[in-house]
């Protein structure tokens, strides 16, 4: 059982580069959000979905893009890098929700723009 | 809007030693209370919640919250610490949707022999 898969685990990128980090999880869970990680924030949502078509914003939305075209993948795109994405980006996944189920995370994505 | 604060960025201690890692939350509403916990160059794994019922929690490994509402807070402590313990803590409370977390900053804990 691989749980939640993220590609890339690293990622160097130049500004006004576009790209995709992926998230697969195959434990057939509704929910999907992305956070990201930086020193001494904690972590902070970007986006979230709660199933199949349903996508939806958290707090640090802009510069990121979601879709949930099936219930197993979650990309999170950025369209123009800028050296203010530079973080390490979480995916988790919880059976219902947040609350009503545990949150599995990957591994995380390092993604750093030049 | 719901929010958590860890009162302390890092706490180091000796092996064997108790440690408390502060948490204090703000919601006018129900909340559902979580701490997680990430291993170096992992994601994050749930320790322990509190949904309802005994306001005590408790972890499989020695771990353990209160859910103390007049306080707003959710502490978490261990009466003796082990080297593998190491690592960062971060507290969450539910958005009053339900539908996310939102973690503290985090609580670096360092356990030195």
């Amino acid at each position: 059982n691989a749980g939640v898969t993220q590609t890339p685990k690293f990622q160097v990128l130049k500004t006004g580069q576009s790209m995709t980090l992926q998230c697969a999880q195959d434990m057939n869970h509704e929910y999907m959000s992305w956070y990201r990680q930086d020193p001494g924030m904690g972590l902070r949502l970007i986006h979230y979905s709660v199933g199949a078509g349903i996508t939806d914003q958290g707090e640090v939305p802009n510069g990121y893009n979601v879709s949930r075209s099936t219930t197993e993948d979650f990309p999170l795109r950025l369209l123009s890098a800028a050296p203010s994405q530079t973080s390490v980006y979480f995916c988790a996944s919880s059976r219902g929700g947040p609350t009503t189920g545990e949150l599995f995370f990957g591994e995380g994505s390092r993604l750093t723009v030049l | 809007a719901q929010s958590v604060t860890q009162l302390d960025s890092q706490v180091p201690v000796f092996e064997e030693a108790p440690v408390e890692l502060r948490c204090n939350y703000s919601s006018s509403v129900s909340v559902y209370l979580f701490w997680y916990v990430q291993y170096p160059n992992q994601g994050l794994q749930l320790l322990l919640k509190y949904l309802s019922g005994s306001t005590l929690v408790k972890s499989i490994n020695g771990f353990e919250a209160e859910f103390n509402k007049s306080q707003t807070s959710f502490h978490l402590r261990k009466p003796s610490v082990h080297i593998s313990d190491t690592a960062e803590y971060f507290c969450a409370v539910s958005n009053q949707a339900g539908t996310a977390l939102i973690f503290g900053k985090g609580t670096t804990l360092s356990v030195s022999s």
